[in-house]
């Protein structure tokens, strides 16, 4: 089982639509969670990070985590075409020195 | 955010040289930074964990006398890639991590190298 897990996808949702990209992660003693969106030949870039249960918001972006189900997910509402790139969940628990980035999910905002 | 150069942003090489890749922490100190490497399609790869005034660790399969890493300062860690060969080319990303609260991990713009 990987350490991270991620849909591939791609992911493809309409302009002005809620995106919805999932992660889950292993370690249960994982204590900080991260998105990163990454354009094709660029590095990631992050997003947004989040370290309790619930939903935290910026902007047009949720980020939402469940310990209890190891799981985190992102939501951006209003999709817009320059939202289209790859998105990279990253876990980090109190015991490892560097994160686990999971695949990353490829979205596609079609205008 | 925390801001990361690095240096240089694209470099073409002949097969059999080295070549050196800078990593800055621009506005903060970064005790630990991180390179990764990232094949076209595909996935990041962490490569080696730099640790300022320590021996980088390596991942396993990463050749520690083939990518040699330095860390000689609280803001600046460097790749080597020695003897390069065409099969190193790859887009070499490098991250730096804050310290003190919840760290966080913040990307460098890559390095693109591709061995001739």
């Amino acid at each position: 089982q990987k350490e991270v897990e991620q849909n591939s996808g791609p992911l493809s949702v309409p302009e002005g639509a809620i995106a919805s990209l999932n992660c889950t992660y292993s370690d249960r003693g994982s204590q900080s969670f991260f998105w990163y969106r990454q354009y094709s030949g660029k590095s990631p870039e992050l997003i947004m990070f989040i370290y309790s249960n619930g939903d935290k918001e910026d902007g047009r972006f949720t980020a939402q985590l469940n310990k209890a189900s190891q799981y985190v997910s992102l939501l951006i509402r209003d999709s817009q075409p320059s939202d289209s790139a790859t998105y990279l969940c990253a876990v980090k628990s109190s015991g490892n020195n560097d994160m686990r980035f999971g695949a990353g999910t490829r979205l596609t905002v079609k205008p | 955010g925390a801001v990361v150069s690095q240096h240089p942003s694209r470099v073409i090489c002949k097969s059999g040289t080295s070549v050196k890749i800078e990593c800055r922490s621009l506005d903060f100190q970064a005790t630990t930074m991180f390179w990764y490497r990232q094949f076209p399609k595909q996935s990041l790869m962490l490569m080696a964990t730099s640790n300022e005034g320590s021996k980088a660790t390596y991942e396993q399969g990463v050749e520690k006398d083939k990518f040699l890493i330095n860390h000689a300062s609280l803001t600046l860690s460097t790749l080597t890639v020695t003897s390069a060969h065409p099969e190193d080319s790859s887009f070499y990303i490098c991250s730096a991590r804050t310290s003190g609260g919840w760290e966080t991990q913040y990307f460098g713009p890559g390095t693109r190298l591709l061995v001739l």
